[in-house]
């Protein structure tokens, strides 16, 4: 248990779907973040969320949507996915954003993608 | 711009071996920060270490040691008598000071490989 928790471990959708991906933590950081992860490139940051205020959104196609209800969970809503989304999307917190450089980030395990 | 390299794509050992992980990284910043994490077959990012740029002294911490050259921009990482377990993705990764702002930018990981 790393204390960022995702759910679900592995989601398979189809191209027409809607789902959404769950991150929750009980850390008492005030910043949380969505990555992705594919193969054989670096982790791309696609949102930061500090104090459930969305402070960062690095070009991400308008298919993927965050939520930030509170300071303790981060959700990601999935529609009409294409295949090349398929990923590994981590979750992390941190103290703040500001501080996470002295920091670092708590990961969570990552939602396994396949849009088929 | 900043980035973050590591050549070595894929390593494949035998337990006990000593093998060392290289990083090197751009950026023209003079305060900035160096992180490690390893990345299990699980999947969550496990936090290792966090250097500052204005600390070059070498760290050791059990089988693991990191040395921070800032003339060759290198923060390279060592595992002395690798065992199966420590088989994973190790991922280098830079933060710049930016406040509020400032990203951890990831190297693409290099996949270790520790055979018994």
């Amino acid at each position: 248990e790393t204390g960022v928790t995702q759910t679900p471990r592995h989601l398979v959708m189809g191209m027409t779907n809607k789902k959404s991906l769950k991150c929750e933590q009980h850390l008492g950081h005030n910043a949380m973040y969505w990555y992705k992860q594919s193969a054989k490139k670096p982790l791309e940051l696609m949102f930061v969320y500090s104090l459930e205020e969305r402070v960062e959104n690095n070009s991400v196609p308008s298919r993927f949507s965050p939520e930030c209800p509170n300071s303790s969970h981060l959700f990601l809503h999935l529609h009409t996915l294409q295949p090349e989304d398929s990923a590994l999307y981590l979750c992390a917190s941190s103290h703040s954003a500001r501080d996470r450089a002295n920091y670092g980030y708590t990961f969570g395990s990552g939602t396994r993608l396949t849009v088929v | 711009a900043q980035k973050v390299t590591q050549a070595q794509t894929e390593i494949s050992v035998v337990e006990k071996e000593d093998v060392t992980l290289d990083c090197v990284y751009e950026t023209r910043d003079t305060t900035y920060y160096l992180f490690w994490y390893k990345q299990p077959p699980s999947g969550e990012l496990v936090f290792l270490i966090r250097r500052n740029s204005f600390d070059e002294q070498n760290e050791i911490s059990g089988r693991y040691s990191w040395n921070f050259q800032k003339s060759t921009s290198s923060f390279n990482f060592t595992i002395t008598a690798s065992q199966v377990v420590d088989s994973a993705v190790y991922f280098c990764a830079l933060r710049l000071n930016l406040g509020s702002q400032g990203n951890l930018i990831f190297g693409k990981g290099t996949k270790l490989s520790v055979k018994p």
